[in-house]
Order: C-alpha cells, then structure tokens, then sequence
C-alpha cells in the first residue's frame, strides 16, 4: 500500500532547532518534496530531494534515505512566523506525476 | 505573475445541488492538479492534466465528481449532486514540465461547505 507518516504535531521554541521526520511507503519513487502551509492558506513550496543526501536552503534543510524510505526537514533558528503545517510529498515513479502527501505536521513555535 | 486563481474562494450549498469549483493555472504552465484536503485525510490528489488532457483521475472519488479543461487557461470541477461528506477544502495546483524537479504552485483554495 502507499502510507506517509508524520508526527502530528510538534512543539519548539524561538531561537531553536526543530526535526520534522517523515517516512514513507510507496508503489514508486521519483523525489520527495516539503511544502509548508500556514492556517487557512495554500501549500507553498520549500525543498525537494531526488538523491540521497542533504540539501540546505538557507534556515531550512531537507534529508533524505531512499533506501530508509525516510526524509527529514531541518529548521533552524525558529520563529514565530515558522508556526505552521509542515507536509512532506511523494511523488510515485518515473512517467506520473501523482503525488502522495503525508498529512502534514503542525509545528508550533513559541516565544 | 497573478498566480493560480480559484473561485469562488467559499460556497455553501445544500445536499443535492450542483457545484463547480473553477481553476485558471500560471500561464505557460503544463501541469494542473486538483486537490481535496480534510482534516481526516490531509491533501488528496483526485486528477491531474498535461496539456489539457487529463493523465490520471484514480483519486476521484466517484461518478459524482468531474473535472474539465476546455483550454489550457481553464479547468473546472464538477460535484453533482454534491453530498456533506464532499465538504472539504480544494485546491488547483499548477506546474511545469520541467524534467527536472517541478514544484507545484497552489491557488488559495475553495472552502466547500455542503448541508
């Protein structure tokens, strides 16, 4: 079957380091993507993976083990501004562009 | 760039009636997807287009709901009749083909309430 799991939600503080780990199962794989999406709005779009391996993009780095089925998004330096739902995404296979989303992480950030 | 436009942004209706949720993707762009999220089951892909061809409608639910795209600047979706299970929010997603990695931009959704 196809499952992406998430912890619900999580809890920080301004200022810290937060993991956000997602593992997944699918029919196939072509790249793993993290959308953030703030209360009432749309998914915008942080980071994809295709490879194994680390990709940083300022705050925020995204991690990935094919081999694991398992990713995980970094966030540095938390603020407020950071607290929101945090989704990671499946895309199956060459040739598709079905996308599986997990359903999502509510991270809440602290002052 | 105006972005992916949806409308309306919320609707209301009664079980029974007809609803059509509308769609214009980011000009230039291949892709479009139509989304579902609830609480329950998160987003939910129920069909995607290339160039104006729907490519895979496994995630709609049943013969209730359609989807279109007359042209490549146009998509509707289609729920008749609707029923309150059908109350959710749906987005329209748009990308490029850009053999690379394609991040898909979202509209602001249409908030669905069905009584």
């Amino acid at each position: 079957g196809q499952n992406i799991d998430q912890p619900t939600e999580m809890t920080a503080t301004e200022g810290a380091i937060v993991q956000i780990n997602c593992t997944y199962q699918t029919s196939g794989f072509n790249g793993l993507f993290w959308y953030q999406q703030h209360a009432g709005e749309a998914p915008t779009f942080l980071s994809y993976n295709v490879l194994d391996g680390l990709e940083e993009k300022g705050r925020f780095s995204s991690f990935l083990s094919r081999s694991k089925g398992y990713s995980y998004l970094l966030l540095k330096e938390l603020q407020m501004k950071d607290s929101a739902s945090y989704l990671c995404a499946v895309r199956e296979g060459s040739g598709t562009y079905k996308y599986i989303f997990g359903t999502g992480t509510r991270l809440k950030v602290l002052a | 760039d105006a972005g992916v436009i949806q409308s309306p942004r919320h609707e209301v209706t009664e079980m029974g009636q007809e609803v059509t949720l509308r769609c214009k993707p980011i000009s230039g762009h291949d892709y479009l997807f139509w989304y579902r999220q609830t609480m329950m089951r998160g987003l939910e892909l129920l069909i995607y287009f290339n160039n104006n061809v729907p490519i895979d409608d496994s995630g709609m639910p049943e013969d209730r709901f359609s989807a279109k795209m007359p042209n490549a600047s146009f998509s509707t979706l289609k729920i008749q009749p609707s029923e309150p299970r059908d109350s959710a929010v749906y987005f329209c997603a748009s990308s490029l083909n850009t053999l690379t990695h394609e991040r898909q931009y979202f509209g602001p959704g249409t908030r669905l309430t069905v009584t």
